[in-house]
């Protein structure tokens, strides 16, 4: 089982629908959870962190975290063509390492 | 605010050639310091972080090394490259065990 899980994609929305991203993590022990952007050729960008079960907005983007249910999700609001990029979830474990998923191609069309 | 910088933001190299890629931040002081490797439609591997001056861990063993001369310097070198460490390297910073920022990266191609 991989420590941080996520469907490659690509996720494909229509502009201005609601793109929902997830990611499933295998230590329960894990404490902090990041969404990173990465456009094509690009280095990841940070977007999101969260710390506590329920939900962060943050303008048009809302991070979900169930540590019950060691899930955590990205939802992006009123999505535009801008935001097609690749969304890497990444978790601090349990022995304080950063691991990353291989991240969700989100494609979004006018 | 901080800032991160790495170059050369291109190269191209022969197999067997050497390599010094580097890495410096601004704004911050006393770092974690970190070296990922992406290939080609793959993930991000972890291959050295630094929680400060000549402090180097290794996450995995290959023929590439890293450094930290200094406080905000990060460098990873090669005797030797391979046709397998051509890729996208990522330098990264963090204050502490928390969220890490990213540089503009280096494109590797080993030819």
């Amino acid at each position: 089982q991989k420590e941080v899980e996520q469907n490659s994609g690509p996720l494909s929305v229509p502009e201005g629908a609601i793109a929902s991203l997830n990611c499933t993590y295998s230590d329960r022990g894990s404490q902090s959870f990041f969404w990173y952007r990465q456009y094509s050729g690009k280095s990841p960008e940070l977007i999101m962190s969260i710390y506590s079960n329920g939900d962060k907005e943050d303008g048009r983007f809302t991070a979900q975290l169930n540590k019950a249910s060691q899930y955590v999700s990205l939802l992006i609001r009123d999505s535009q063509p801008s935001d097609s990029a690749t969304y890497l979830c990444a978790v601090l474990t349990g022995f304080q390492k950063l691991v990353f998923g291989t991240g969700t191609r989100l494609l979004v069309s006018p | 605010s901080q800032t991160i910088h790495q170059w050369p933001a291109t190269l191209v190299q022969p197999v067997g050639s050497p390599l010094s890629l580097e890495c410096t931040v601004e704004g911050t002081s006393n770092p974690n310091l970190y070296w990922y490797r992406q290939a080609a439609g793959r993930g991000l591997q972890l291959l050295f972080y630094s929680v400060g001056i000549g402090q180097i861990s290794s996450e995995v063993p290959q023929n590439l090394s890293a450094s930290r001369p200094q406080d905000r310097q990060f460098i990873l070198s090669s005797k030797k490259l391979l046709l397998s460490d051509s890729g996208f390297y990522l330098c990264a910073w963090s204050l502490g065990v928390n969220e890490q920022f990213f540089g503009p990266g280096t494109r590797l191609t080993v030819l």
